[in-house]
């Protein structure tokens, strides 16, 4: 069936390093993707999302781009911050696609 | 705009009882999902209307798990007998359309013991 892998946690940077949190995907055809975030006491929220190949989802300075060839989405973010500490989940859905999410990537940003 | 709202924040209950969460999605959002997420792992769908019709259930237990959407709006989630794996975050969430992504409450923690 239809799966979303991310990278295991925790991720631990200092503050205004580069940030990479990966994420691939199987599903048998072209699902719309997404990246969510929980901060700490929070529901989870929509960071982006990109609804098909070659579409770059950005907000808040972070990016993904839909790699159809490498069935990819990896999250990055230029300079990171103390808040941005929070947990990322990477999930498909849309079509016939059950909306199917990873385990979650923690991000802890260090001062 | 009000978001998803969802009661009550946290359940604790014995096993074999019963329980039923409550969710009002944001205004106008046709779609409504039920996702059950376990401590250390992403969110499991449970149920997904769309307005009172359910598009899929696959993956909601049947024999003790329940859910309604009457008249399109808000939904209720029922357990019924609960057991210890059932502990667990119930989240509801609305979307306008699947694509768009979705809009999450902030969840009801329910432990079972």
């Amino acid at each position: 069936g239809d799966s979303v892998t991310q990278m295991e946690g925790p991720v631990t940077l200092s503050e205004e390093a580069f940030l990479t949190i990966n994420c691939t995907y199987t599903a048998t055809g072209y699902p719309s993707l997404f990246w969510y975030v929980q901060y700490p006491g929070e529901g989870l929220q929509l960071l982006l999302k990109a609804t098909k190949a070659d579409d770059k989802g950005s907000n808040k300075g972070f990016e993904a781009t839909y790699r159809k060839e490498t069935t990819s989405f990896h999250l990055e973010k230029g300079s990171v911050q103390v808040s941005d500490s929070a947990v990322y989940f990477c999930a498909l859905a849309g079509g016939s696609y059950i909306p199917t999410f990873g385990r979650g990537t923690s991000l802890i940003v260090h001062p | 705009e009000a978001g998803v709202a969802q009661s009550p924040r946290y359940k604790i209950i014995e096993k074999r009882q019963s329980v039923a969460f409550w969710c009002n999605p944001i205004s106008g959002h046709a779609t409504l999902y039920w996702y059950q997420q376990i401590l250390g792992q992403g969110p499991k769908l449970l149920i997904q209307f769309q307005n009172n019709g359910v598009v899929d259930d696959s993956q909601l237990p049947k024999d003790r798990f329940s859910a309604e959407r009457l008249k399109g709006v808000d939904s209720t989630l029922k357990i019924q007998p609960a057991k210890l794996e059932d502990s667990a975050v119930y989240l509801c969430a609305s979307s306008l359309w699947v694509e768009g992504g979705a809009f999450f409450g902030q969840g009801t923690r329910l432990t079972v013991v």
